[in-house]
């Protein structure tokens, strides 16, 4: 039963660079054709997506984020990350990070508990 | 940017059948836009319930279907149970970008 978990600093400074981690545990990150994504909730508010990025580690990112995200993987920490640079108030939401569906179906079927960020000074 | 719209909120009796919908600003949903549908109860992340349209996870109840339904996507609840009172979303694929709905909130009354 693969699990998700995200880390990171919960406190971000206006202009610096958010980033955050989702370790996968309960199977390897390297095993089938999955993508992982990362999504964001502010608090009262609905879904988004940032973005996702496959095993080969190609990525596709939301066109309203792209020129700020960067996501990547790490196969030999079973880990991918999230840096969001020039961080705003309007950034400032639980992150969640999840797994897609095998042969590359879209959607989010494993989802982490999330982490919250808030961006202030 | 493509704006997925859902009804923002339904009421629906104890043992009543609702159908959420999500529809598309592009244009009709079919089953190239890969459909999701996700429940979201307070203080919880997300769950999934409904994937490809109309695909279960193993842990969603028999009373949960997706479809498609006059170019939207649907989930549909028959037999509605009070712990079915939540956050739904629905999630489109739009060719390597993921779009979600702005969410429906269902409460059992």
């Amino acid at each position: 039963q693969v699990q998700l978990q995200e880390s990171g600093p919960g406190l971000v400074k206006p202009s610096q660079t958010l980033s955050l981690t989702c370790t996968v545990s309960g199977g390897s990150i390297s095993s089938g054709s999955y993508y992982w994504s990362w999504i964001r909730q502010p608090a009262g508010k609905g879904l988004e997506w940032i973005g996702r990025i496959y095993t080969s580690g190609s990525t596709n990112y939301n066109p309203s984020l792209k020129s700020r995200v960067t996501i990547s993987v790490d196969t030999s920490k079973n880990q991918f990350s999230l840096k969001l640079s020039s961080v705003t108030a309007a950034d400032t939401a639980m992150y969640y990070c999840a797994r897609g569906y095998n042969n590359y179906l879209p959607g989010m079927g494993v989802w982490g508990q999330g982490t919250t960020v808030t961006v202030s000074s | 940017q493509t704006v997925v719209t859902q009804e923002p909120s339904l009421t629906v009796s104890p043992g009543g059948t609702v159908t959420l919908t999500c529809a598309s600003s592009s244009g009709a949903v079919t089953s190239g836009s890969y459909p999701s549908w996700f429940q979201q109860k307070p203080g919880q992340a997300p769950r999934a319930l409904i994937y490809s349209t109309s695909n279960k996870q193993s842990w969603t109840p028999a009373r949960f279907s997706g479809s498609l339904l006059g170019g939207k996507a649907a989930l549909t609840l028959s037999g509605v149970q009070p712990e079915d009172e939540a956050d739904y979303y629905c999630l489109l694929y739009y060719g390597g970008a993921l779009v979600f709905g702005g969410g429906t909130k269902l409460t059992v009354l």
